[in-house]
Formats: structure tokens, sequence, C-alpha cells
């Protein structure tokens, strides 16, 4: 049973535009989530989080939306620059105790 | 500042071969660690996670295990490496009652 679902596997942007990814989840238990930037060969690095008492947290060009009713966060990343080309994986979390990451989505910026 | 490694950065082992792989963490103290698989194509599972010496918690049945012997040192292991074992093997951190997790460069692991 898959507890966090990134259903689009990639995603291509032109530079300066708007990327949105997408993730959805089962388990309305979670209370904190994260979004992870992922290079090839390299490990996933924290990009930034939300706590489920929140609707929106903004870090320079990127923010992330959660609407619990629906279960289903976003991260916009505006503008988009070709060095955000990467795999970003969602994740979630209950009570700190463990991550449980979506399958991840390959965003590519064209120049 | 905190720093993770981990080594080796690739390895090729036969099917039936023993493995270790070993993550460190440097700059903070009783960290939790753990060990996640990447398969190709497909997202991070956690393998096990660690909130002190000797405490290991396994997510899933396989053919690995893993082992704390110090504050700072997570070490995964297989007696005899099956070729589904092959993956991207990570390391990762956090501080204890915190969500972050910071992940280790990865270990890129063929078994053939």
């Amino acid at each position: 049973d898959q507890q966090v679902k990134q259903n689009s596997p990639s995603l291509s942007v032109q530079e300066g535009r708007i990327s949105i990814l997408n993730c959805d989840y089962t388990n309305s238990m979670f209370d904190y989530f994260l979004w992870y930037k992922k290079y090839p060969a390299e490990g996933p690095t924290f990009l930034i989080s939300i706590s489920s008492i929140k609707d929106k947290n903004e870090d320079g060009r990127f923010t992330v939306f959660l609407n619990k009713s629906a279960k289903h966060l976003s991260l916009h990343i505006v503008p988009s620059q070709p060095g955000d080309s990467a795999v970003y994986f969602c994740a979630a979390s209950f009570r700190s105790e463990k991550l449980v990451f979506g399958k991840g989505m390959k965003l590519t910026v064209n120049p | 500042s905190q720093t993770i490694h981990q080594w080796p950065a690739t390895l090729v082992q036969p099917v039936g071969s023993p493995l270790s792989l070993e993550c460190t963490v440097e700059g903070t103290s009783n960290p939790n660690l753990y060990w996640y698989r990447q398969a190709a194509g497909r997202g991070l599972q956690l393998l096990f996670y660690s909130v002190g010496i000797g405490q290991i918690s396994s997510e899933v049945p396989q053919n690995l295990s893993a082992s704390r012997p110090q504050d700072r040192q997570f070490i995964l292991s297989s007696k005899k490496l099956l070729l589904s074992d092959s993956g991207f093997y990570l390391c990762a951190w956090s501080m204890p009652l915190t969500y972050e997790q910071y992940f280790g460069p990865g270990t890129r692991l063929t078994v053939t």
C-alpha cells in the first residue's frame, strides 16, 4: 500500500516559468511533510518542509502548499532554473518516527 | 557542522559474496540513523533505522542486516548477496524528535 504518491513521473518546463510538483497521501495521521531534491548518483538533499498545522511554507523560490482535506501537497518553484533539473521526492511522517517517500518525479527545466 | 560519510561509493560483488557498507556521522551526538535503498526506477525504501547503539529496527524482511556498534556508526551487511540486492544504498541521519533527515552520498551496489 503506497501511502505517498507522486502520480506524474516527469515534468518539463521552460526556464523562468513556474514548476508545480504534486503529491498525494492516504494516511491522515501524517503530521509533517517534506520535499527532497536528488541529482543522479547523489544522496537526496532536504529542500523544504511543512507542518500539518500550516497550509503554506515559503523559502525563496520554493513554496509548499498543503491541503489537508484533499490529502494533497504541492511544491511550487518560481522562477524555474536549469539547475533545478533533478528528481524530487515528496515524503511524509508521523511523529518524526520515519519518513515515507513517494517514488519521485523528474523535473527538467529547459533553457 | 554535521557531515555524513558513506563508503565505498561504488561496489560490484558476485552473487553469494558478503557485503559490508559503512556510514559515519560527524558533528553530532546520539543521532537517529537510517539505511535506505533506491532500486532502479523506484522510490526510497527504508530498510533499517536506529535510535541508539545496538538498537535496530528492521522495516522489511530481506537478505540484509544492520548494526550500530558506535553512536555515530551504522553498518549494513549481508552474508550472501542476491541479484535483487543491487541498488543505490543511502544512509541518513536526523536529530532525535525532529523530522528532517540528511542523506549521505550513497553507495551504488551491483551484484553480478
